[in-house]
């Protein structure tokens, strides 16, 4: 399976402030996804990160708040913008292969100020 | 309404014994199901996969799926302390996971 790195490991922001993270994978994959699992909680997807346009997102999520990049098949950025406390969480990327499972990043532990 | 249910934990079981976990979906087209394991602090790891109905077996796993019940589950044989986690059941009937909440196993020595 790929591997999948994922940075910032963790990061304390302050509110208001945006937190980009970045999502590589060492092979080309079909697709990347970005997730959130707050406390406690199972994963939630946020948006399936489509190549050279605009990311699909789910139900609940919008693009001004969690803009989402992906310039080729290999890396994907997320953004939080404006974060606040309600933000703390881990946020996870996934990629999958063609008739593959997915398989998940290291996860970015962001915590609030 | 949730669409992946899975029974509620924690579980404990002694080592060595079997640890049962079951998942239930609403979704009746759903096409492909997974088991991750997550340990505490870390990210989801991949266990077992299985699309069709009936037994999968991977080493001290198996998987077992009813598509008319739309029921899943996961069976871990000669339970040891390192599978001790949180068990995600996750189905998808096109590209997308849904998640359950997870069911956290703890396996006594």
């Amino acid at each position: 399976s790929a591997v999948i790195s994922q940075k910032p490991s963790r990061d304390i922001c302050q509110r208001g402030t945006s937190l980009t993270i970045q999502c590589q994978v060492d092979s080309q994959v079909t697709m990347m996804f970005w997730y959130r699992q707050q406390p406690g909680q199972s994963l939630t997807l946020i948006a399936t990160a489509n190549q050279g346009s605009e990311a699909t997102y789910e139900s609940g999520f919008v693009i001004d708040k969690f803009p989402i990049s992906r310039p080729n098949l290999t890396f994907s950025t997320l953004t939080v913008s404006n974060l606040s406390p309600e933000d703390s969480s881990i946020y996870l990327c996934s990629a999958q292969g063609p008739n593959q499972p997915q398989h998940f990043g290291d996860g970015t532990r962001l915590s609030i100020l | 309404q949730k669409e992946v249910e899975q029974n509620s934990g924690p579980l404990s079981v002694p080592e060595g014994a079997i640890a049962s976990l079951n998942c239930t979906y609403s979704d009746r087209v759903s096409q492909s199901f997974f088991w991750y394991r997550q340990y505490s602090g870390k990210s989801p790891e991949l266990i077992m996969s299985i699309y069709s109905n009936g037994d999968k077996e991977d080493g001290r796993f198996t998987a077992q799926l009813n598509k008319a019940s739309q029921y899943v589950s996961l069976l871990i044989r000669d339970s040891q302390p390192s599978d001790s986690a949180t068990y995600l059941c996750a189905v998808s009937n096109d590209y997308k996971l849904s998640f359950g909440a997870g069911t956290t196993v703890t396996v006594r020595a």
